[in-house]
């Protein structure tokens, strides 16, 4: 069975801080996919990124980035200057390969991330 | 990038009424869609998978005769929750996965439905 942990269930900083939210999952397929999403109050999953298993290179877009270490199991993601509009809850998720895609996801409990302004 | 809506997006019924969440992909043809429940302030768990022309797939803890899913065609998916009661009361996703290419397909997210039961 497969686990997703977040184990910040809320930050709050003040903007323009750097922040990072934790990601720690159990699997035991090698094969596999992580993701992140941002639920903002109006509910729609706005999707982030994807990382297959195989692929450990560190990705940034702006001012987001993405920490993939398989030796620690973690997917850590880290905002950079942050601002107001990114206060949502931000969920990690985990998912086996199924046929040329992603199965059903396993969501971690979200960490609710509040910026201050 | 591909769209999925839900409707309704809101319904509130009676306890004991039964209630029908459609989940559709505008433009692609989806063989594989999910659906998630979230209760206020916690995760998204998956309810069941279903496959274009086949039985659903159910998560362990999920009735199947509670939760009806039907997916006659790629393009919908249809979600019945059978004499609901209040602690049906959740914010129902639904998402879409194009084909089984053997490259990577994405999954889109619908909207959700918030569905209360009085």
């Amino acid at each position: 069975a497969q686990k997703v942990t977040q184990a910040q269930t809320e930050i709050s900083v003040v903007e323009k801080e750097d922040v990072t939210l934790d990601c720690v999952y159990e699997t035991r397929d090698t094969t596999y996919y992580l993701f992140w999403y941002k639920q903002p109050p109006s509910g729609e999953l706005v999707f982030l990124i994807r990382r297959n298993s195989f692929d450990e290179q560190n990705e940034i877009s702006g001012r987001y980035s993405w920490n993939f270490q398989k030796s620690t199991s973690s997917f850590n993601f880290t905002i950079t200057a942050s601002q107001v509009v990114d206060s949502a809850v931000y969920f990690c998720a985990l998912a086996m390969y199924s046929g040329g895609g992603a199965d059903g996801l396993t969501f971690g409990k979200g960490t609710h991330l509040i910026i201050q302004p | 990038g591909a769209v999925v809506s839900q409707h309704p997006s809101r319904v509130i019924c009676k306890s004991g009424t039964s209630v029908k969440i459609e989940c559709r992909s505008l433009d692609f043809q989806a063989t594989t869609m999910f659906w998630y429940r979230q209760f206020p302030k916690q995760s998204l768990m998956l309810m069941a998978t279903s496959n274009e022309g086949s039985k659903a797939t159910y998560e362990q803890g999920v009735e199947k005769d509670k939760f009806l899913i039907n997916h006659a065609s790629l393009t919908l998916s249809t979600l019945t929750v059978t004499s609901a009661h209040p602690e049906d009361s959740s914010f129902y996703i639904c998402s879409a996965r194009v084909g089984t290419a053997s490259s990577y397909n994405e999954q889109f997210f619908g909207p959700g439905t918030r569905l209360t039961v009085l």
